[in-house]
């Protein structure tokens, strides 16, 4: 089964408008993970969260890590066109193993 | 992707037939990963390695067998290929802290 789950399955936003993408993980973790990925290509990295971080910023990146929770949030800002891709949340764990959660499609309208 | 490398990237075969998937890097890590993507089921781990000859299932293993003989390369087998394994695939290496993933540009497989 899929470690994490994402939310919402899909999201539709104008320009310039923000985009905040949820997911929820089952297990401990060392560290979560946010991908992209463009329609029929590879993953892109965004962003890693350790497990004893609470916030993370990479230009207009924002994420949170909410660990009693099991949550983490991506906040995309000021959005464009060519934020339009499919987002994953990944955790990895003890062993090294990144799993992948069932992923966000964001439409970002000109 | 720089320091990894998927062949074939696109394939068509039989059902029952054999399928093998290579996965090649430069980077020298230890640990590297195959993954399946299907819509609605994100990316699953289908198995992983931590070193020559060192594999373990991951959680969609039935159906595939891997190897690892040298650091660089890691096989992804399809025994007798079915219609269900029709997915993309995609192979991934990470440092030995899983902090740093790369991925391969990915093989689309249809088996017919």
């Amino acid at each position: 089964s899929q470690q994490g789950e994402e939310d919402p399955q899909a999201l539709s936003i104008q320009e310039g408008e923000n985009a905040t993408m949820n997911c929820s993980y089952k297990t401990s973790i060392n560290n979560l993970q946010w991908y992209r990925q463009n329609s029929g290509r590879g993953l892109v990295h965004l962003i890693l969260i350790r497990s004893n971080e609470r916030e993370k910023h990479s230009g207009r990146l924002r994420v949170t890590l909410d660990t009693s929770k099991k949550s983490s949030s991506l906040l995309i800002t000021a959005s464009r066109a060519a934020d339009t891709a499919s987002y994953f949340c990944a955790t990895s764990g003890a062993t090294n193993k990144l799993i992948f959660g069932t992923g966000t499609l964001l439409a970002v309208q000109p | 992707d720089a320091g990894i490398t998927q062949s074939p990237r696109h394939k068509v075969t039989e059902t029952g037939t054999p399928v093998t998937l290579r996965c090649h890097q430069t980077e020298n890590h230890r640990y590297m990963y195959w993954y399946r993507q299907d819509p609605g089921h994100g990316l699953r781990l289908i198995h992983y390695s931590y070193g020559v000859k060192d594999t373990d299932k991951g959680e969609v293993s039935d159906g595939y067998s891997v190897s690892r003989s040298k650091t660089e390369d890691f096989l992804l087998t399809l025994e007798s290929a079915t219609s269900s394994q029709t997915s993309v695939y995609f192979c991934a290496i990470s440092d030995d802290q899983g902090q740093n993933y790369t991925f391969g540009s990915g093989t689309r497989l249809t088996v017919v």
